[in-house]
Formats: structure tokens, sequence, C-alpha cells
């Protein structure tokens, strides 16, 4: 079946640390992988995605790559900001069925 | 942003009662989805639909119904409240050119309490 696991939160940093979320998947076939934010009261957003093995999606200096070996695609920032606080959701679109993992809320501290 | 309209936002109903949220596109996608959100379950599918009449259940359907007449409109229909379903309620619609597996958008939500 298809599945998406993703670190256990909360997560809380200091401002300008290095993020990382770790993120799994299990899928038959080809998946699309995506990282979703959301914040308080809103919907989810797209932050990055990679549609194939090797791909590197960015946005806004966050980065993941699509591991097929590892069935992984991390998140990662360098240097996080106070306005990163959020939840992000691992996710994998596979034949137009989405899954999701369970959230990793960031809290950043100036 | 992606055109998707949810109805109402808030809503608090008694427990028995029937229930319609509406999700509305203007982005001409042919899937569209019904999700739930709640603490330490992330989203969780309840129904989805891939063109007009064409709909599916997800793994957490019952007590729920939906109906797709147009492309542009997706409802779900809580038949008879309940407080386990009080929840937020998030529409997505995603398409599929070429049968590339791409991204879902998201509505606003739809906060919904059972009392």
């Amino acid at each position: 079946g298809n599945s998406v696991t993703q670190m256990e939160g909360p997560v809380t940093l200091s401002e300008e640390a290095f993020l990382t979320i770790n993120c799994t998947y299990t899928a038959t076939g080809y998946p699309s992988l995506f990282w979703y934010v959301q914040y308080p009261g809103e919907g989810l957003q797209l932050l990055l995605k990679a549609t194939k093995a090797d791909d590197k999606g960015s946005n806004k200096g966050f980065e993941a790559t699509y591991r097929k070996e590892t069935t992984s695609f991390h998140l990662e920032k360098g240097s996080v900001q106070v306005s990163d606080s959020a939840v992000y959701f691992c996710a994998l679109n596979n034949f137009n069925k989405f899954y999701f993992g369970s959230g990793t809320k960031l809290n950043v501290k100036p | 942003d992606a055109g998707i309209t949810q109805s109402p936002r808030h809503k608090v109903t008694e427990t028995g009662t029937p229930v319609t949220l509406r999700c509305h596109q203007t982005e001409n996608h042919r899937y569209m989805y019904w999700y739930r959100q709640d603490p330490g379950h992330g989203l969780r599918l309840i129904h989805y639909s891939y063109g007009v009449k064409d709909t599916d259940k997800g793994e957490v359907s019952d007590g729920y119904s939906v109906s797709r007449s147009k492309t542009e409109d997706f409802l779900l229909t809580l038949e008879s409240a309940t407080s386990s379903q009080t929840s937020v309620y998030f529409c997505a619609i995603s398409e599929s050119p070429s049968g590339l597996n791409t991204e879902a958008f998201f509505g606003q939500g739809t906060r919904l309490t059972v009392v």
C-alpha cells in the first residue's frame, strides 16, 4: 500500500538554526512527493515538489531530494526564521490519490 | 492561488442533523477531494471524485456522502451529524495532465462543531 511517515513534533529551533524534518514513504509505482506547509487557521500550501527519483524540489530556502533507494524525502533549510513557524506535511500522489504524513509542528524562537 | 472556495467556513450544528459542506472551484480540475483534519491524525481522505458523477470512498467514509453534479462543485453531506464528526474539513483539487501525479491545491477549510 501507500503511506507516509514523518518525524514527530514539535520541533523547536532558534532563529538561523539548520532544519531537517524526516519523511519516508511506502508506495508502488512512481509517486510524486510533496511538502506542504500549514499556518494557523489556513489550508495547506504547496511548499515544494519532486516528480521522479533524484529530483530536488526547492522553494523559499527549503529543499528536499526524492531518494528512491531510501524511500525518503527529507525537508531541509539552512537557516530558519521565526516566520517559518508552522506545521509541515509530507505527502505523496500515486494514481491521483494523496497520502499525507501526520504533520510536524515547527516552532522557531527569536 | 488556486480558485477554491469552501462554504461555510464555520458551522455549529446539533447531533442528528444533516449538514452539507460545499466546495467550489474555478480551475476546471478533474479531481476533487474531501479530507478531515484532526489532531494526531494528519489529513484523512473521506471521499474523492474523478469526474462529474464519478466518486469513490476514502479511508473514513462512514457517515458521509458526496455528490458532484457539475465540474466546479463537490458537496459533502453528513447524513446525521455526530460529535465524532467535529473536525476541520478541507477540500482539495488536482489535475493529471498526461497521467502525471501532480500536486493538490487546498481550500481554506471548514471548521465544523457538532454539539
